[in-house]
């Protein structure tokens, strides 16, 4: 079974300020981790993914998530935020053997201001 | 990527009415889902929508409540009958693109309000 857990539902920073944005799992099995992200209004945009291959995964709209086995973790970060980021950010997990089922977190709203 | 787009884009309904809800996908996808997402709170599968055969449906849900057919490989319909308004959420899709075998794409969603 696959559990992600989200800490913090609510993160404000400034233009300009790093973004980081944690998110934490659990699995029985190895896992496929994933960022999404909701802007208002409308569906989920895959922001970036881990698939077993490199640990630390590049994504669209400059960010990155670091996959951390000894710390069961995959945060978000961005060096430098921009109003245009102010979005729902869901973390997600599934099984890597064969298709297993999505299990998102409760999600972080981040709120970006000037 | 797989293009995943939903119609109707939102609605206000009666409570005691049904509404079905399509998704259409731009390529063949090996599986589609549809989920719910509540005010305020993340996402919860449904069910998963099988070509030419009944749903999966997750723990909690029905197929009285929610009905889904998926005639095709790029098409599946989810209705939400005798709706009340704790039905009021937004419905997403998404469907699971066979060369990304590992990444679900999602639809726009549909956002129902029921009065």
């Amino acid at each position: 079974a696959q559990s992600v857990t989200q800490l913090g539902s609510h993160v404000s920073v400034s233009e300009g300020a790093l973004v980081l944005l944690r998110c934490n799992y659990s699995s029985s099995v190895p896992p496929y981790l994933f960022w999404y992200v909701q802007y208002p209004n409308q569906g989920l945009q895959l922001l970036l993914k881990y698939t077993s291959a490199a640990t630390l995964v590049k994504g669209i709209n400059g960010f990155e998530a670091e996959f951390k086995k000894s710390e069961t973790s995959f945060h978000l970060t961005k060096p430098s935020a921009h109003m245009s980021d102010a979005a729902e950010y869901f973390c997600a997990v599934s099984g890597a053997t064969g298709f297993q089922k999505l299990v998102f977190g409760t999600g972080t709203r981040l709120l970006v201001s000037p | 990527s797989a293009v995943i787009s939903q119609k109707p884009s939102r609605d206000i309904c009666q409570r005691g009415t049904s509404l079905t809800i399509q998704c259409q996908v731009d390529s063949q996808v090996t599986m589609m889902f549809w989920y719910r997402q509540q005010p305020g709170q993340s996402l919860t599968l449904i069910a998963t929508a099988n070509q030419g055969s009944e749903a999966t449906y997750e723990s909690g849900f029905v197929i009285d409540k929610f009905p889904i057919s998926r005639p095709n490989l790029t098409f599946s319909t989810l209705t939400v009958s005798n709706m009340s308004p704790e039905d009021s959420s937004i419905y997403l899709c998404s469907g699971l693109d066979p060369s990304l075998a590992d990444t679900q794409y999602f639809g726009p969603g549909t956002r129902l309000t029921v009065l």
